[in-house]
């Protein structure tokens, strides 16, 4: 099974930062990875497919990119209203999670 | 508009069998496939296996003895069932559908194992 390795798994940050979360997979795949976002209490919410797609409705200051084991997720200029916990997920084979990044304001 | 909407019981004893229903609407079951997901308190998500719009399943591997998702398309339904629960498998259980990737979800149901 695919491992991912999501870092960091905690991040404080003021608005306006550019912020970056990373997720490292045991191996290619392929840019089949999303990111998602949650907020407490409610369900994952889609922000990012296929590495760098960004899904409808989604603020352009979401950005993601990547090749073969290696990508990220950029907020260019963070807002109040990011604050959440960021999961990427593979799905290149099967199906894999990252731990999730919790994103604060500073 | 598309929605889903986990429902079942909130306390399963342990050893007991969970069962849990998705209910639909906005899309068709045999166009889409939809998936399990779960999230036990304050940690991460975990794929548990899918209903593909054709009727074939896959399964997470480590839950795969356990496991089984069926559906019945003109009630707009799928459903889990999970045996032998244990106290880790307390958390919140979602559906959600696949368009290139999850992108509408259930509400979420929360199932405490406990007796």
């Amino acid at each position: 099974d695919i491992q991912m390795t999501q870092s960091p798994s905690f991040l404080s940050a003021s608005v306006g930062d550019r912020v970056t979360i990373n997720c490292k997979a045991s191996q290619n795949i392929n840019k089949y990875l999303d990111w998602y976002q949650q907020k407490h209490g409610e369900a994952p919410k889609l922000l990012i497919y296929n590495t760098n797609n960004l899904q409808t409705g989604i603020p352009s200051r979401f950005s993601g990119s990547g090749s073969g084991t290696d990508y990220t997720l950029t907020i260019s200029s963070l807002q109040p209203e990011d604050v959440a916990t960021y999961f990427c997920l593979q799905h290149s084979s099967r199906y894999t999670f990252g731990a999730g990044t919790k994103l604060e304001l500073k | 508009q598309v929605q889903l909407k986990e429902s079942g019981p909130g306390l399963v004893q342990p050893s007991q069998t969970l069962s849990l229903t998705c209910t639909v609407s906005g899309f068709s079951l045999t166009s889409y496939n939809v998936h399990w997901v779960r999230q036990p308190p304050g940690k991460g998500l975990e794929w548990m296996g899918r209903m593909r719009y054709n009727g074939d399943t896959s399964y997470n591997s480590a839950l795969k003895s356990r496991l089984s998702i069926s559906r019945d398309t003109s009630k707009n339904q799928v459903f889990l069932k999970m045996n032998s629960l244990q106290t880790d498998d307390t958390g919140t259980y979602y559906c959600t559908r696949v368009n290139w990737s999850f992108d509408y979800w259930g509400q979420g149901v929360m199932v405490t194992v406990s007796s």
